[in-house]
């Protein structure tokens, strides 16, 4: 079956470490997106790519860096410069073309919390 | 910048009771999004409208769209304990190519037996 995995599920970060969660889908979409969600909040957009080797900044961009270099994949680091990333993060994929209103696909989710 | 907004943010609700939640949006866009979020899980896609006018209807939920007043609204019939989860809308604020959704903040719906 087609889907985005998201792993880890769980990740614990300390003070000044950078860590990476992994998002890689099966379902030929060509948009990928992270979203950051906290507790009680909406999802604010990280980071989204809509072509391999390309991604612009979403509106919470700062302390965290992408790449996409397979059509699958598009994997979020956290650097230390995040200094708040105890969060629920989400990465979605989409069809894309707007036209049709596919909407996203979502994973399920890595909860990262800083100890 | 898009802003949307939804209320109420929290609602409690009996069961067999209907009840409504709005979604007003701050820019033009005809693609409007319903997804359902269970607690500690992801999202899950509910309705996507996508003109004026548009009405979606899975079982005891229902949403429509009026591009005009920028205004989404998720209805629910006879409300069940099932139903209880939060419910977010998203708005598609690209003119064209791949979608990009911006969330509203969730209402957080609790059915009381």
């Amino acid at each position: 079956d087609g889907g985005i995995t998201q792993s880890p599920k769980y990740l614990f970060r300390k003070e000044g470490q950078n860590v990476t969660l992994s998002c890689e889908q099966n379902l030929n979409h060509d948009a990928m997106y992270w979203y950051r969600q906290d507790p009680g909040q909406g999802l604010r957009l990280i980071y989204y790519s809509q072509i391999v080797n390309d991604f612009q900044k979403g509106d919470i961009a700062e302390g965290y860096s992408v790449s996409r270099e397979k059509k699958e994949s598009f994997p979020l680091t956290v650097t230390s410069a995040q200094k708040n990333p105890t969060a629920f993060y989400l990465c979605a994929s989409s069809k894309g073309d707007g036209e049709l209103g596919y909407g996203y696909t979502f994973g399920s989710g890595t909860r990262l919390t800083v100890v | 910048e898009l802003k949307v907004e939804q209320n109420p943010l929290f609602l409690s609700m009996q069961e067999g009771k209907n009840y409504t939640i709005y979604c007003n949006y701050s820019t033009t866009s005809d693609r409007l999004y319903w997804y359902r979020q269970d607690p500690g899980k992801s999202l899950e896609s509910l309705f996507v409208l996508l003109s004026n006018g548009a009405v979606k209807q899975e079982g005891r939920l229902m949403a429509s769209l009026d591009t005009k007043a920028r205004l989404s609204t998720l209805h629910i019939t006879a409300a069940v304990h099932d139903l209880s989860a939060t419910y977010f809308c998203a708005v598609d604020k690209a003119n064209f190519g791949n979608e990009k959704l911006t969330f509203g903040t969730g209402t957080r719906l609790t059915i009381i037996p």
